[in-house]
């Protein structure tokens, strides 16, 4: 069965300071990644996402994620972050064969303290 | 930019009551979704709807939930008997072809609470 797992459902951490936010995936078929933020009482939006080639993959408001095959991974990271980044990331996959549904993990809470 | 709009934002209903949720997908757009997200709880999919049709639908999804296209911009869900398990928060979203490399734009969400 395909799954998304995100290990921490709450990150603390002090403003500039690095962060990194883990997902992993299973499937027996290929996929597309996806990191969603989601701000207080709004939608979700799009953060980056992985198609295909580089595995490195940038996203807006300085966050990046690598793609990691061999341990079925997708970890997001930004290497200062601010107060404004405080909010729900959720990691997403979709499968390729024609699912159009993305599956998303549990989501981790991102609060970033002066 | 062209977002996607819902409404109502909230929703207070008597359990057994219908509820219609109402969603405008970008303009341009062929897939619409509908996901919810249970306070505390994973975004799930609930369905997904192309060329007025349901494409795709979760266990989740069940004879009390409909979906529909009543005219070239709404899409809307019903839930016929609302239960207390169906507070949640109700996420639409469009993208523009339905191909798995696509970003799903997600409106703000409709909070429903059932009592």
């Amino acid at each position: 069965a395909q799954s998304v797992t995100q290990l921490d459902s709450q990150v603390p951490v002090f403003e500039e300071a690095p962060v990194e936010l883990r997902c992993n995936y299973s499937s027996s078929v290929s996929v597309y990644l996806f990191w969603y933020v989601q701000y207080p009482n709004q939608g979700l939006q799009l953060l980056l996402k992985y198609l295909s080639g580089s595995t490195l993959v940038k996203g807006i408001n300085g966050f990046e994620a690598e793609f990691n095959k061999s341990q079925t991974s997708f970890h997001l990271r930004k290497p200062s972050v601010h107060i404004s980044d405080t909010a729900e990331y959720f990691c997403a996959v979709r499968f390729s064969g024609g699912y159009n549904k993305l599956i998303f993990g549990a989501g981790t809470r991102l609060a970033v303290h002066p | 930019e062209p977002e996607v709009t819902q409404t109502p934002s909230h929703q207070v209903t008597q359990m057994g009551q219908e509820v219609i949720l109402r969603c405008v997908p970008i303009s341009n757009h062929l897939y619409f979704y509908w996901y919810r997200q249970i306070l505390g709880q994973k975004v799930e999919f609930l369905v997904s709807f192309y060329n007025n049709e349901i494409s795709e639908k979760s266990e989740i999804f069940d004879d009390q939930f409909s979906v529909e296209r009543p005219d070239g911009s709404n899409f809307t869900l019903k839930i016929r008997s609302t239960k207390l398990e169906d507070s949640a928060m109700y996420f639409c979203a469009s993208e523009p072809r339905g191909q798995p490399q696509e970003t799903q734009y997600f409106g703000p969400g409709t909070r429903l609470l059932v009592l």
